[in-house]
């Protein structure tokens, strides 16, 4: 399968600061990636589409302003968790489809984001 | 929306038994299933996946059901080992608009006893 990729994998910041965290597709070209967040024992939620070239699609509920995301290339996007609280503290994933297929999902690994 | 329910949110099974796990749909335009695996600390792994103008699909040891009229889906794994432990999504794409946009199901966390 397709291979994604994300870094950091594991980050601790301290309560106000901003976080970013990389999503590559390694192998393939993704003019869209998607952005999970996903707590302790339960389910993937999805946060947001991110659009290369244009203004990312969030899902109701999530605060355009607080999760910044980019996608500049067709291999990279990034989220940005701005001035982060202990309640972002979270597992964070994204996705991208691959393979002419709009709808085959590969994930990355993850990044954990603990805020103290 | 969609909205997609998993059962059961556990189980348990010894080395060599099947292991079936079932997920219903609510939107009937959806028209792409697929299941992930998520071990611990990881990000979810595609196993197999199904269309909607296909009623079984076949991998090894892992099969996918699809009853398009009843809305239901299913994942079979037959002769389970320790390393099938761990948690399994399903999930559903709604097509059209919804460009690659998945609902997921709440979870299965599968122990293989050896």
């Amino acid at each position: 399968g397709a291979v994604v990729s994300q870094h950091p994998s594991r980050v601790i910041c301290k309560s106000g600061t901003s976080v970013k965290i990389e999503c590559r597709s390694l192998d393939f070209q993704a003019t869209t990636m998607f952005w999970y967040r996903q707590f302790p024992k339960q389910s993937l939620m999805l946060m947001a589409t991110s659009n290369e070239g244009s203004k990312a699609t969030y899902e109701q509920g999530v605060e355009k302003d607080k999760f910044l995301i980019n996608h500049a290339s067709l291999t990279l996007s990034t989220l940005t968790v701005t001035s982060a609280h202990p309640e972002d503290s979270s597992f964070y994933i994204c996705s991208a489809p691959s393979g002419g297929s709009t709808d085959t999902q590969y994930f990355g690994p993850g990044t954990r984001l603990t805020v103290l | 929306g969609e909205n997609v329910e998993q059962h059961p949110s556990t189980l348990s099974v010894q080395e060599g038994d099947s292991a079936v796990i079932k997920c219903t749909y609510s939107d009937s335009a959806s028209n792409y299933f697929p299941w992930y695996k998520q071990e611990l600390g990881k990000g979810p792994q595609l196993i197999i996946d199904i269309r909607s103008n296909v009623g079984e699909k076949k991998d090894q040891r892992i099969a996918v059901t699809l009853n398009k009229t009843a809305k239901h889906f299913s994942l079979h794994i037959t002769e389970t080992q320790p390393e099938d432990s761990a948690v399994y999504f399903c999930a559903a794409h709604a097509g059209g608009t919804s460009y690659g946009k998945l609902t997921f199901g709440q979870g299965t966390i599968l122990t293989v006893h050896p």
